[in-house]
């Protein structure tokens, strides 16, 4: 079946500029999870969602990110106000059962 | 602080090689240890695991857990150049339901 599919795949934007990247889960997975991974590094937790809340936001690196989930489904990752340490790939991975996370194939985000 | 540790951080051998890849972990609320392989940005899920001393094994890889020592080995056996990759190993946070990845390893194997 379909995997975990993300867009855009790249995006370029200018600093202060507000950014969206989607997610588009595995059908019938109820947990959802962004990362990101800067260069060099390993993968740092952002969200989790379980259908459409959030019961952790822990990871959010500052309040001008945000995301939300509808529909139990798509999830939308919002960065407001870009700057260039936010330059990364965020990555998008669903779960079935909250345990075997599947991940999809990343946006990667350079801001100028 | 939740830490997971992987060594090396990078490791070169020829095809036909075996390797092992280290995974060391600090966290509360331990609940499984994964592993994935990253070719180019998705991170492919390799084995999960729970129990201690239960070898998972799939083809010429195989995992197996400690969880008094608190960490996981991967075993590579018969190394092809497919192989090359980053392998990177994460704790599932019980409750939480996040993952705490480390470094990751860069493999990269010679022809």
């Amino acid at each position: 079946g379909a995997g975990v599919s993300q867009s855009p795949s790249n995006k370029v934007t200018e600093k202060g500029k507000d950014v969206e990247l989607r997610c588009d889960p595995i059908s019938g997975h109820t947990a959802l999870y962004w990362y990101r991974q800067s260069l060099g590094q390993g993968l740092e937790f952002l969200i989790y969602f379980q259908g459409n809340s959030a019961p952790d936001k822990s990871g959010l690196p500052s309040d001008r990110f945000s995301a939300e989930r509808t529909g139990g489904s798509v999830s939308t990752l919002t960065i407001q106000r870009t700057q260039q340490e936010d330059s990364a790939v965020y990555l998008c991975a669903s779960s079935l059962d909250g345990y075997e996370q599947y991940f999809g194939p990343g946006t990667r985000l350079t801001v100028t | 602080e939740d830490k997971v540790v992987q060594s090396p951080l990078s490791l070169v051998v020829h095809e036909g090689d075996t390797v092992t890849l280290n995974c060391s972990y600090e966290v509360t609320n331990f609940r499984s240890l994964l592993w994935y392989k990253q070719e180019k940005k998705a991170p492919t899920f390799l084995f999960m695991l729970t129990s201690s001393g239960i070898e998972k094994k799939s083809g010429r890889l195989s995992s197996i857990l400690d969880k008094k020592e608190l960490f996981s080995i991967l075993n590579i056996t018969a190394t092809q150049t497919g192989d090359s990759a980053v392998y990177l190993c994460a704790a599932l946070i019980q409750g939480a339901q996040k993952l705490v990845f480390g470094q990751g390893t860069r493999l990269t194997i010679n022809p």
